[in-house]
């Protein structure tokens, strides 16, 4: 079945200490997003990419990282420079080129600092 | 700028009872509009959709239809169960291509079903 994988599920790091979510899909989907959830604030848009090799910054970018080499991939680092890593981050990816579809979501990655 | 607005939660409701959950939304164009679900621990998941006006969307027993003129798409299910008990998200997407790739979400409803 067609889905997106995120992994690991639960991850933790160190002060200082630089860590990469993994995000696949095997959808064919154009766009994929990352976003952050924490605890009564509902989701927030780190990065997006509409297509390979292309990405753009969301609404929270400062202290993240990410790249788009392949279609099927589109991992995230959360760097030192992210003050307030420890949240729960969720993967998404999207049809692009219809407005009546929404995204696919992965699972999900819970980040703790340690 | 795009933007949607959910009633505040949380909601709690005893099972069987009937469940509204409101969703206003503001947007230029002809959007599309989304109900999404997330159980504990986990990803969101599409519940339902509509894509243009007076469309109804359905899934597991939830209803939701697509109200142009009060700019609304509330999500109704006549007779919750427990396992109903999550957060719901209400999301709107304006078009194709360009920023309109976005979905803009409403901040989340969490829903509590009592037995």
């Amino acid at each position: 079945d067609g889905g997106i994988t995120q992994s690991p599920k639960y991850l933790f790091r160190k002060e200082g200490q630089n860590v990469t979510l993994s995000c696949e899909q095997n959808l064919n989907h154009d766009a994929m997003y990352w976003y952050r959830q924490d605890p009564g604030q509902g989701l927030r848009l780190i990065y997006y990419s509409q297509i390979v090799n292309d990405f753009q910054k969301g609404d929270i970018a400062e202290g993240y990282s990410v790249s788009r080499e392949k279609k099927e991939s589109f991992p995230l680092t959360v760097t030192s420079a992210q003050k307030n890593p420890t949240a729960f981050y969720l993967c998404a990816s999207s049809q692009s080129s219809d407005r009546g579809y929404g995204y696919t979501f992965g699972s999900g990655t819970r980040l703790t600092v340690v | 700028g795009d933007s949607v607005t959910q009633m505040e939660g949380p909601v709690t409701l005893s099972e069987e009872a009937f469940l509204t959950i409101n969703c206003t939304y503001t947007a230029t164009g002809y959007p599309s509009l989304f109900w999404y679900v997330q159980y504990p621990g986990e990803g969101l998941q599409l519940l339902l959709k509509a894509t243009k006006a007076d469309d109804k969307g359905s899934n597991k027993g939830f209803e939701a239809t697509y109200r142009k003129e009060t700019t609304s798409f509330h999500l109704e299910k006549g007779s919750v169960q427990v396992s109903d008990s999550a957060v719901y998200f209400c999301a709107l997407r304006r078009g194709s291509g360009g920023s309109n790739y976005k979905l803009t979400f409403g901040k989340g409803t969490l829903l509590t079903v009592n037995p």
